[in-house]
């Protein structure tokens, strides 16, 4: 079985500053690893995911993130948020070819002026 | 190409009564999966839906029971209601096994349970 552990439940940043949001995962075989995005009263939104080939991926919105195996990391990255940027991130894990998702608790990220 | 919808948008039910939740998948989608969200945790999955069949299940009792349909759309069915069952509930399709593993989500149906 895996999980995952979002190290964060809040973070706030200020506008035009450089978030970084955690996910550490746990698995006994290999993960496909994702990225989700939620707006107030809306579902999810990829922002991005790893799944083979190079471990830092780029997303939408200007996010990326780093897979680190040895760590059991893929935390997300974005150098400059906008207040639009003002959501919950999931970070989100499947081993199966089905893509059934195990998500972390969720970081709430409140951008101010 | 239309995305994946849910309705209702919300609803209310007393403890004990029954609920029906629909899903209609995104266009080209044969793969649909509920994932309950209570508030303020991730979204925990209850079942994932292939081409009419049951394709996996986490751990919801039976009374969280569901259906897909020849055009792919979907039902999610919950009998005896509990206040515990008070969530966001979020279905989401896919185009079938090894399709990047992406999946699509609706909007969600909020679910009160008083």
């Amino acid at each position: 079985a895996q999980s995952v552990t979002q190290l964060d439940s809040q973070v706030p940043v200020f506008e035009e500053a450089p978030v970084e949001l955690r996910c550490n995962y746990s698995s006994s075989v290999s993960v496909y690893l994702f990225w989700y995005v939620q707006y107030p009263n809306q579902g999810l939104q990829l922002l991005l995911k790893y799944l083979s080939g190079s471990t830092l991926v780029k997303g939408i919105n200007g996010f990326e993130a780093e897979f680190n195996k040895s760590q059991t990391s893929f935390h997300l990255r974005k150098p400059s948020v906008h207040i639009s940027d003002t959501a919950e991130y999931f970070c989100a894990v499947t081993t199966d070819s089905w893509g059934k998702l195990q998500f972390g608790a969720g970081t709430q990220v409140v951008v101010t002026p | 190409e239309t995305g994946v919808t849910q309705s209702p948008t919300h609803l209310i039910k007393t403890r004990g009564q029954q609920v029906t939740l629909r899903c209609s998948s995104q266009s080209g989608h044969n793969t649909v999966s509920w994932y309950q969200q209570a508030l303020g945790q991730g979204p925990q999955f209850i079942f994932q839906y292939y081409r009419e069949e049951e394709n996996g299940r986490g751990n919801f009792p039976p009374r969280f029971s569901g259906l897909q349909f020849p055009n792919y759309s979907s039902e999610l069915n919950v009998n005896a209601l509990e206040l515990d069952d008070s969530a966001l509930y979020l279905c989401a399709s896919s185009p079938g096994v090894g399709s990047s593993y992406e999946q699509y989500f609706g909007p969600g149906t909020r679910l009160t349970v008083t």
